[in-house]
């Protein structure tokens, strides 16, 4: 199985930061990588599939790049709404398989 | 509006077995493949299943493979997880996705426990 390995595990920031957060690949995986923002209690939300497209309705300080086994989730302008914990997840072969998830907190 | 509910969740003895239903609308489910993704409590998200839209193809995660059965009823508009012979560890929540998982049910809580 493909390894989704994410990092940081968990950290703080500030409304108004630039942060980014890295998931790995244990091999390629083209761009069939998809990211998530869940908050505690509540089902995952698609943010961004095909590594950098952004999803419907999601807002624009989100952004993906990468391809291959390195991938990028950026968001721009850090808002209160924005602190959950994100997930990548491959969906280039069977069995899919996540990232272990990164939290980010209110500094 | 698309829309995902779970049903079928509850506390459970080890060994026992437990059937989960996703009924969904707001789209033509005919046409979706359709996953299972799991998360046990405080932890992070697992795929478990995913089935194709006319149920040819078939997928498990190896830790619920031979005990869990994906179907679905493209008539009646639902999915299905069978889950048999569960364990302390299959404990979580379940959440049905329309594939490419743009779209969540609000998941159902399965607990196995003696």
């Amino acid at each position: 199985a493909i390894r989704m390995t994410q990092s940081p595990s968990s950290f703080s920031a500030s409304t108004g930061d630039r942060v980014t957060i890295t998931c790995r690949a244990s091999q390629g995986i083209s761009s069939y990588l998809a990211w998530y923002q869940q908050k505690p209690g509540k089902a995952p939300k698609l943010l961004i599939y095909a590594a950098s497209t952004l999803q419907s309705g999601v807002p624009s300080r989100f952004s993906g790049s990468g391809s291959g086994t390195d991938f990028t989730l950026t968001i721009s302008c850090l808002q209160s709404e924005d602190f959950a914990t994100y997930y990548c997840q491959q969906y280039y072969t069977y069995p899919r398989t996540f990232g272990q998830g990164t939290k980010v907190e209110i500094k | 509006e698309v829309q995902l509910v779970e049903s079928g969740g509850g506390l459970v003895k080890p060994g026992g077995s437990l059937r989960l239903s996703c009924a969904a609308s707001g789209f033509t489910f005919s046409s979706y493949s359709m996953n299972w993704v799991r998360q046990a409590p405080g932890k992070g998200l697992e795929w478990v299943s995913s089935i194709s839209s006319s149920s040819s193809y078939i997928y498990y995660a190896d830790s619920v493979k031979g005990r869990f059965t994906i179907s679905r009823d493209n008539a009646k508009n639902s999915l299905y997880l069978q889950m048999n012979s569960l364990r302390a560890e299959d404990t979580a929540v379940y959440y049905c996705a329309r594939d490419p998982s743009d779209f969540w049910g609000q998941g159902t809580l399965v607990t196995v426990s003696s």
